[in-house]
């Protein structure tokens, strides 16, 4: 089974709109980590929000927010007002265990959303 | 956030030929990793750089092709052997801060014709 699911291969957005991307993950594991990354075509990775399976709010940064529903086991990330730099991929990942001495340093990818935002 | 430097940022490369990508990373940082994006797909780990040692490397991956090496805490080398088309991806370098929040080089980009 797939530890992280995306499927929305790609979206469209209205500029100032929000967006919800959705992200769906499989573990067994108690401790875990959910991170969200952007990738513009230049091809660099930028972390965008951390949610970690302890933390019992939601995690925000800036325009961006991620709706953890554990019972769910979805992570899905929210941009609200969004601008036309904001077209790119997306990907959610995961960590597994306790980071550092339970192994959960590796990140699981999922294939990533194309977000394009439109004028 | 943690400051991952890298390069080169991009490359084209001969078949047979080898690349060393450099990663440095700030103070941060203290566990260092190298992860591969083929063309149009998701990231895949390749290995986690250990300091003054082997690396630890994921299945799939050999040293032979990929070796690793780190040497201090904040800088890290990953060099792409014998080089084929299908070796063409981004390479990523990445490091993990004391508060388990993972950051990424530029990455490079590489192309072997």
């Amino acid at each position: 089974a797939q530890k992280i699911t995306q499927t929305q291969p790609g979206m469209f957005v209205q500029e100032k709109e929000a967006v919800t991307l959705d992200c769906t993950y499989d573990t067994s594991d108690q401790s875990y980590g959910l991170f969200w990354y952007k990738q513009p075509s230049s091809g660099e990775m930028i972390f965008l929000i951390y949610q970690g399976s302890y933390d019992e709010q939601n995690a925000t940064e800036g325009r961006y927010s991620l709706n953890f529903q554990k019972a769910r086991k979805s992570a899905n990330l929210v941009i609200s007002a969004s601008q036309l730099g904001d077209s790119a991929m997306y990907f959610c990942a995961m960590r597994e265990g306790q980071w550092l001495t339970g192994g959960g340093n590796k990140l699981t990818f999922g294939t990533g959303t194309q977000l394009k935002v439109e004028l | 956030s943690a400051v991952i430097s890298q390069k080169p940022s991009r490359d084209i490369c001969q078949r047979g030929t080898s690349l060393t990508i450099q990663c440095q990373v700030d103070s941060q940082v203290t566990m260092m990793f190298w992860y591969r994006q083929q063309p149009g797909q998701s990231l895949t780990l390749i290995a986690t750089a250990n300091q003054g040692s082997e690396a630890t490397y994921e299945s799939g991956f050999v040293i032979d092709k990929f070796p690793i090496s780190r040497p201090n805490l904040t800088f890290s080398t990953l060099t792409v052997s014998n080089m084929s088309p299908e070796d063409s991806s981004i390479y990523l370098c990445s490091g993990i801060t004391g508060t388990g929040e993972l950051f990424f080089g530029e990455g490079s980009r590489l192309t072997v014709l």
